[in-house]
């Protein structure tokens, strides 16, 4: 268990509707980050939030947006779902902002099925 | 931006043989990471290496960062079932705004008992 929760584990819905997905980092931890996982893409960094200021961006589409709260929680909304955007959403905290061991938290994942 | 090239994409190998996969990337990474997710788990630290040629051993693991900064190999000696997964390197560079790290696409392992 790392200690970093995602909710919900699963969730089906269709194309141009909106979903938003929540992530609770580690205890302590002030970062927290967004990856998508698809078949054939592997790991892509999204978003990276530090105490609630977003911190870096990376290949995160219009039509998705994430914020970090007070509490440190996170959520990741995706709106005009498509197709493509079917894929397991991982969350991963760190205690500072750069990670400087390299090592990321990740949760369990939310897998995102759009029909 | 910066890609990671992973290899192999896949391996099934039979059950106490040794593993081998790398990484090279077209630029220079500060760190090389590996990590490891298991079938329905995210993705877990294996080794972290912080200096050019370092060579780091975490029990039947071994991974080394290369001399360039732009390499990095995993061996597994002996494998076992539980090896099963999907192998993950990742680069890093810290400073300024940068800190995330950089993902290959993954090397996913079977291993026969």
């Amino acid at each position: 268990d790392s200690g970093v929760t995602q909710t919900p584990k699963h969730l089906i819905t269709a194309t141009g509707q909106r979903v938003t997905l929540r992530c609770s980092p580690r205890s302590g931890d002030l970062s927290v980050y967004w990856y998508q996982q698809s078949l054939d893409q592997g790991l892509q960094f999204l978003i990276q939030y530090y105490n609630g200021e977003e911190r870096a961006k990376g290949n995160i589409l219009e039509r998705f947006s994430a914020q970090q709260f007070p509490d440190l929680h996170s959520e990741l909304n995706l709106s005009s779902l498509e197709l493509g955007d079917s894929a397991l959403y991982f969350c991963a905290s760190s205690r500072r902002a750069f990670a400087n061991t390299g090592e990321l938290f990740f949760g369990e994942g939310s897998r995102l099925t759009v029909l | 931006g910066q890609q990671l090239n992973q290899s192999p994409q896949s391996m099934f190998i039979q059950e106490g043989e040794d593993v081998s996969m790398n990484c090279t990337s077209s630029s220079i990474f500060n760190t090389w990471l590996w990590y490891k997710q298991d079938p329905g788990e995210g993705p877990v630290l294996l080794i972290a290496l912080y200096k050019a040629g370092e060579l780091t051993s975490n029990g039947r693991l071994t991974a080394q960062f290369g001399i360039t900064r732009k390499d990095s190999f995993l061996n597994i000696s002996a494998s076992i079932p539980s090896d099963v997964g999907i192998y993950f390197c990742a680069g890093q560079n810290y400073g300024g705004s940068q800190g995330n790290l950089i993902f290959g696409k993954g090397t996913k392992l079977s291993v026969k008992p």
